[in-house]
């Protein structure tokens, strides 16, 4: 089993929709949860990043923690064309700085 | 654009051959880290360097090996090539990755494949 589950998708939305990307993960040393965004053929970019658990808002995106069910969740709310990519949640232990990944959940917005 | 950097893009070569991936961190970043994405495994951690020495080791093969040098840019090599060694290998950089976990910038990526 996976220290890190993510739903691969493809997921695939009108424009405008609100998406929720989700993981679950089974250490629960856990502390530090990040989001990246990932373009084809491009390297990982930073979205967003939490520390333990609640709720971190930036724009039209919005990341959740719940350290007691061991999942973490990305809303993206009005969907754009250009939010179309792979989208992939990471994890690492206070004091370490391995990340570990989700697989990535590839997501499409249609105009 | 992150700031790090990553030569060659692209890298074709045959089994049983050694290359060797090179990244430049952000300019002040300390750390470096080596990932290897593909298609089956996802983004696995490979190896990290903090100023010169060995921090971290992840799932990184013994054929596989990784320096940092005095001016802090990283080299990967990796040696009798494998055709499942065929894929994206990226460097990330951070300030510290010492006792805190700070942000991680990932460079563009070089795309490795083995014939």
């Amino acid at each position: 089993q996976k220290e890190v589950e993510q739903d691969p998708g493809p997921l695939s939305v009108p424009e405008g929709a609100i998406v929720s990307l989700n993981c679950t993960y089974s250490n629960s040393a856990f502390q530090y949860f990040m989001w990246y965004r990932q373009y084809s053929r491009k390297g990982p970019e930073l979205l967003m990043y939490t520390y333990s658990s609640g709720n971190k808002e930036d724009g039209r995106f919005t990341a959740q923690v719940d350290k007691s069910s061991k999942y973490i969740s990305l809303f993206i709310r009005d969907s754009q064309p250009s939010d179309s990519a792979t989208y992939l949640c990471a994890m690492s232990v206070q004091g370490a700085q391995k990340l570990v990944f989700g697989q990535g959940t590839r997501l499409t917005i249609n105009p | 654009d992150s700031g790090v950097t990553q030569t060659p893009k692209h890298l074709i070569t045959a089994t049983g051959q050694r290359v060797t991936l090179r990244c430049s961190p952000r300019s002040g970043d300390l750390s470096v880290y080596w990932y290897q994405q593909s298609l089956d495994q996802g983004l696995q951690f490979l190896i990290q360097y903090y100023n010169g020495e060995e921090r971290a080791k992840g799932n990184i093969l013994e054929r596989f090996s990784a320096q940092q040098f005095p001016d802090l840019h990283s080299e990967l090599n990796l040696s009798s090539l494998e055709l499942g060694d065929s894929a994206l290998y990226f460097c990330a950089s951070s300030v510290v990755g010492a006792e805190l976990t700070d942000t991680q910038y990932f460079g563009p990526g070089t795309r490795l494949t083995v014939l």
